[in-house]
């Protein structure tokens, strides 16, 4: 069965940092993109970044560009992303999802990252 | 920046019904277009990939249409658990994009 769990949430500062992490399991991990998407509360979804199999290729929105970053380690079957220099538009449930012909198949939990002072 | 507009933004109907939601994007994403289903509290669910192509497990009652810059999401009959927010999202070109939903709800 695929999983994906979704951590390292929680409530930070305006200009701190988070990192966040996404264990999967039930699929060959080294095999697949994988993104993450958030929604802010009351809205609708968005794109957050992107990462080839081998993590040789990242893509990202233009509002976290310099100050997010997504990653991967294969080894330990993880999805991370580590965001810096928060800021109060950056609330939202984020999702970790793997790619599926041009989808997004499965997804995680979702986790709330809360920035606020 | 590719944009899609989702139509309409909200859509009232009776189980039973049928449900056609449409999806235009601002340029061509060729089929490369998938749909979504999101309950409230609940991690988004692939309907459709492809423009056309059902998921595993999506029951036969959804189908997806188009290519281009116009798509279409029909629910053939509807069923009390269809009734949520959907969303279309493209994977043609960065950065990846959704629409920003139609709400399906009761009528």
């Amino acid at each position: 069965e695929v999983q994906l769990v979704d951590s390292g949430g929680g409530l930070v500062q305006p200009g701190g940092s988070l990192r966040l992490s996404c264990e999967a399991s039930g699929f060959t991990f080294r095999d697949y993109w994988m993104s993450w998407v958030r929604q802010a509360p009351g809205k609708g979804l968005e794109w957050v970044a992107d990462i080839n199999q081998d993590g040789s290729a990242k893509m990202y929105v233009d509002s976290v560009k310099g100050r997010f970053t997504i990653s991967r380690d294969n080894a330990k079957n993880s999805l991370y992303l580590q965001m810096n220099s928060l800021r109060d538009e950056d609330t939202a449930v984020y999702y970790c999802a793997k790619e599926y012909r041009r989808g997004l198949d499965y997804w995680g939990q979702g986790i709330l990252v809360t920035v606020s002072s | 920046e590719i944009v899609l507009t989702q139509s309409p933004a909200t859509l009232s109907l009776s189980p039973g019904e049928r449900a056609t939601l449409s999806c235009r994007a601002s340029q061509s994403v060729g089929s490369y277009l998938a749909w979504y289903q999101q309950k409230p509290g609940q991690a988004p669910r692939l309907l459709i990939y492809g423009a056309s192509n059902r998921a595993p497990g999506i029951p036969a009652s959804f189908s997806g249409s188009g290519s281009g810059t116009d798509f279409t999401l029909t629910i053939s009959s509807l069923e009390p658990e269809d009734f949520a927010v959907y969303y279309c999202y493209q994977r043609s070109d960065w950065p990846l994009t959704f629409g920003q939903g139609t709400r399906l709800e009761i009528k």
